[in-house]
């Protein structure tokens, strides 16, 4: 069974620190997306990447960077994190689309931070 | 730029019955996919049914359809025969075609209560 496994369902961290999230996916996609899931606002994409070592800035970057050094993984760091990054995490990934095809994505089961 | 609009934050509907979630969409491009997912409270973002914009034809998976309306840009997702396992939060997601990134823009999301 095909997977994108987020490494925490739930987080606390304190103000300040430095958050980093996991996600790994066994499907061999090359796009890999972290959107956050806030209620009444839908799903916004923080960053994507397209293939290891690249990224792309999504609608909401700002305090957040990422980073994929394999195909497979594809980290979400808060540098400092704040009490308005408490929220939903959701990592997804799909094949690049081929010749205009939408695939759509496979995601993980997401990741509940909470900064006090 | 594309936008994905629900306008129903929460609907509820008896058991057995039909229910249709309504789902807006902008854009100026004629090469698009729409999708629905539903998100459990476990979690996990499923997808119900995808629907490619020049195929005329509306998508039909189970007791999942969708009324494609591409002239008004509406995209409604219709599930007969509810039952208590729809219960879940439902989004409509919209890609472009002549995308390269596979990038997927999703509305706020409408909860679905299947009553008993």
């Amino acid at each position: 069974d095909v997977k994108v496994t987020q490494s925490s369902r739930y987080l606390v961290k304190r103000t300040g620190e430095k958050v980093f999230l996991e996600c790994v996916q066994d499907m061999d996609h090359e796009n890999m997306f972290w959107y956050r899931q806030d209620p009444g606002l839908g799903l916004r994409l923080i960053y994507f990447s397209y293939d290891v070592k690249m990224k792309e800035k999504g609608d909401i970057p700002e305090g957040y960077s990422v980073s994929r050094e394999k195909k497979e993984r594809f980290s979400l760091i808060l540098e400092s994190a704040s009490t308005n990054q408490t929220s939903m995490y959701l990592c997804a990934s799909s094949f690049l689309p081929a010749g205009g095809v939408g695939y759509g994505y496979t995601f993980g089961s997401g990741t509940r931070l909470t900064v006090v | 730029a594309q936008t994905v609009t629900q306008s129903q934050p929460e609907m509820s509907v008896q058991e057995a019955e039909t229910v249709t979630l309504s789902c807006t969409y902008d854009t100026s491009e004629n090469n698009y996919y729409l999708f629905w997912y539903k998100q459990p409270p476990s979690r996990q973002m499923i997808l119900v049914i995808r629907q490619e914009a020049y195929k005329q034809q509306n998508a039909t998976e189970n007791r999942f359809s969708v009324n494609f309306q591409k002239a008004a840009k509406s995209f409604s997702l219709k599930i007969s025969d509810s039952q208590l396992g729809d219960t879940a939060m439902y989004f409509c997601a919209f890609c472009l075609g002549a995308s390269n990134t596979g990038k997927l823009i999703f509305g706020q999301g409408t909860t679905l209560q299947v009553k008993p």
